[in-house]
């Protein structure tokens, strides 16, 4: 059973629109997140995290807010750019290991 | 600067064969992980260690092995390739005790092809 899940497998964003990633989970003992960025035939880069004593958290065009209480998190990048184009997973921290979700594939038309 | 490197970038391999993947690490980290990529699963992990002479087996570890005989390496051994083994493979580390992050650092990725 997966316990973190992105649901949506491919998101098509106008280039300069807000580009929005979900991500659910279902263990309430989760108390980390992070997103990660893949790039095609490289390997995946850190993008930003959040605690759970946080909701938001943000870092330049990227923004990750977390509503416990639905255990949900998501990805805001405003705004989108062509080199945003990537798969995007989210991961949860449990144990020093990663629970990862299966990505989201973001694609910023011109 | 540190950094983590996977040696193949590719290989081409035939059923029934050994095979292993390098992973080198420059980080220090004590944690290192092998995962694998396919298409619909996102990251799914084979095997851990969390420091020199401990292993542990993921959600895939199945068919797979590995060794800590030091800090910087740990390669991923496939004892009898099987077609189901194709896909892409990526290393990584991370140390939260002394780096005070959770993150991963990953490789640049090994894709295998069992034929």
């Amino acid at each position: 059973d997966q316990q973190v899940k992105q649901n949506s497998p491919s998101l098509s964003v106008q280039e300069g629109r807000i580009s929005i990633l979900n991500c659910d989970y279902t263990n309430s003992m989760f108390d980390y997140f992070l997103w990660y960025k893949k790039y095609p035939a490289e390997g995946p880069t850190f993008l930003i995290s959040i605690s759970s004593i946080k909701d938001k958290n943000e870092d330049g065009r990227f923004t990750v807010f977390l509503n416990k209480s639905a255990k949900h998190l998501s990805l805001h990048i405003v705004p989108s750019q062509p080199g945003d184009s990537a798969v995007y997973f989210c991961a949860a921290y449990s144990n020093y290991q990663l629970i990862w979700g299966a990505g989201t594939k973001l694609i910023i038309k011109p | 600067d540190a950094e983590i490197t996977q040696s193949p970038r590719h290989k081409i391999t035939e059923t029934g064969r050994q095979v292993t993947l390098a992973c080198h690490q420059t980080w220090n980290h004590n944690n290192m992980f092998w995962y694998r990529q396919d298409l619909g699963h996102g990251l799914r992990l084979i095997h851990y260690s969390y420091g020199v002479q401990d292993t542990n087996k993921g959600e895939v570890s199945d068919g797979y092995s590995v060794s800590r005989s030091n800090t910087e390496d740990l390669p991923l051994t496939l004892e009898s390739a099987a077609s189901s083994q194709t896909s892409v493979y990526f290393c990584a580390s991370s140390d939260p005790g002394t780096s005070g992050s959770y993150e991963q650092y990953f490789g640049p990725g090994t894709r295998l092809t069992v034929t």
